[in-house]
């Protein structure tokens, strides 16, 4: 079964309303998780990494005003759209990794959010 | 230069053909490397991680070559269940995130 549960997986919001992403890690605590982004055809882009109980780390070119992220417990990050465009439409998939593995390799995926934004 | 660069494909063949993925990486210091499965409109699935010395698993073989900084996968007597988009990811160190290539399609017909 999912390790990483992600809701909602389908979202349709107007066009200057703000949609919030849930990412849950169901049987570990993930004290860091991971947000893409993936448009059609292309790669999945880090947006940001999550940090529990402080600030997020934003990639280079990803406004942090505009997706919001909050990681306030060691089970839940999420990703808040504010403000939405349809230029924001994608698919948004977040990660993240059981610490207590020792390889600490293994990544697990949420099952993704498609949002569109009309 | 992009991070992970792969050949986006399409790679069309038909069952039974042996079919291979290339992949290269900019950073030398990368110490993790995989390959992933992508089905349309879905969240990617671990097929298996990429080792120095090279690994196989069933009909699927992954090789890395560190000096060159390119990873393969071999996929043997294809299936239609195959079809889908590959992705070649590549990780700096544990506990930072994975750098996805952009995806190699297959296709695989009867």
């Amino acid at each position: 079964g999912a390790v990483v549960s992600q809701h909602p997986s389908r979202v349709i919001c107007k066009s200057g309303t703000s949609v919030k992403i849930e990412c849950r890690s169901l049987d570990f605590q993930a004290t860091t998780m991971f947000w893409y982004r993936q448009f059609p055809k292309q790669s999945l882009m880090l947006m940001a990494t999550s940090n529990e109980g402080s600030k997020a780390t934003y990639e280079q070119g990803v406004e942090k005003d505009k997706f919001l992220i909050n990681h306030a417990s060691l089970t839940l990050s999420t990703l808040t759209v504010t403000s939405a465009h349809p230029e924001d439409s994608s698919f948004y998939i977040c990660s993240a990794r059981d610490p207590t593995e020792s390889s600490g390799n293994t990544i697990y995926f949420g099952e993704g959010s498609w949002l569109t934004v009309v | 230069r992009k991070e992970v660069e792969q050949d986006p494909g399409p790679f069309n063949v038909p069952e039974g053909a042996t079919v291979a993925f290339n992949c290269t990486y900019s950073n030398s210091a990368s110490q993790s490397f995989f390959w992933y499965r992508q089905d349309c409109r879905k969240e990617p699935k671990l097929l298996m991680s990429v080792y120095s010395s090279g690994n196989e698993d069933g009909r699927f073989t992954a090789q890395l070559n560190r000096a060159s900084q390119y990873i393969s996968l071999l996929i043997r007597d294809s299936k239609l269940s195959d079809s889908a988009t590959y992705l070649c990811v590549v990780g700096s160190q544990a506990g930072t995130a994975l750098i996805f290539g952009k995806g190699t399609t297959l296709s695989v017909s009867s």
